[in-house]
């Protein structure tokens, strides 16, 4: 099946400093792809749908201006934390679509931990 | 989205079949069932989903109710491997940019033990 990656898989960052969270389709075009947040032993929570060449959509009670996310190319989308916080510490994980197969079939990333100090 | 509701947690021998239900009584007529699960501390994976037909694939079978209210993910053979969390989720799919957004349940957490 087709491959997500993400950079980098830890991180470890000083409150107050920004980070930025990579996710790339390594074998196929994803014109969306999908930022979500899980916190210890609990589910995963869809923040923001990033589209390509377009702004990204976010859910509700998600703050577009401290979770920045960037979609410039069809297989990178970015997601930036802003002047990060301890609370923000948690798994980032993004997903994308490969429109080509017709399939709905959603593929992951590995995911990022996240920790602010 | 309909709303899905799963046992928090199973157990199953290894070897033997596990049979993971999931309620979705409120699922409309062009909603899918999709099942994903997630090994700790890995993003999600694929396992398969279904409209009103039962499916099967490589990884398991989808069994679900004439009503569609309901549908059992089964793992014919399970492995230790197969320890992770089963996410039962339903979803309409249409084209769009809306297309694959997921909205995670709690989940059932699968242990499959020697």
């Amino acid at each position: 099946g087709a491959v997500v990656s993400q950079h980098p898989s830890r991180v470890i960052c000083k409150s107050g400093t920004s980070v930025k969270i990579e996710c790339r389709s390594l074998d196929f075009q994803a014109t969306t792809m999908f930022w979500y947040r899980q916190f210890p032993k609990k589910s995963l929570m869809l923040m923001a749908t990033s589209n390509e060449g377009s702004k990204a959509t976010y859910e509700q009670g998600v703050e577009k201006d401290k979770f920045l996310i960037n979609h410039a190319s069809l297989t990178l989308s970015t997601l930036t934390v802003t002047s990060a916080h301890p609370e923000d510490s948690s798994f980032y994980i993004c997903s994308a679509r490969d429109p080509a197969t017709g399939s709905y079939e959603q593929y992951f990333g590995p995911g990022t931990r996240l920790t602010v100090t | 989205d309909a709303k899905t509701t799963q046992p928090p947690s199973m157990d199953c021998a290894e070897g033997r079949a596990a049979n993971l239900p999931c309620n979705h009584s409120t699922i409309s007529g062009n909603e899918y069932v999709y099942w994903y699960r997630q090994i700790h501390s890995q993003g999600p994976q694929y396992i398969i989903h279904g409209l009103k037909n039962n499916e099967t694939n490589e990884m398991a079978s989808l069994i679900i109710t004439e009503d569609r209210k309901s549908s059992t993910l089964i793992l014919p053979h399970a492995t230790l491997r197969d320890t992770a969390v089963y996410y039962c989720i339903v979803r309409v799919a249409v084209r769009g940019s809306t297309l694959g957004r997921l909205y995670f349940g709690r989940g059932t957490q699968l242990t499959v033990w020697p």
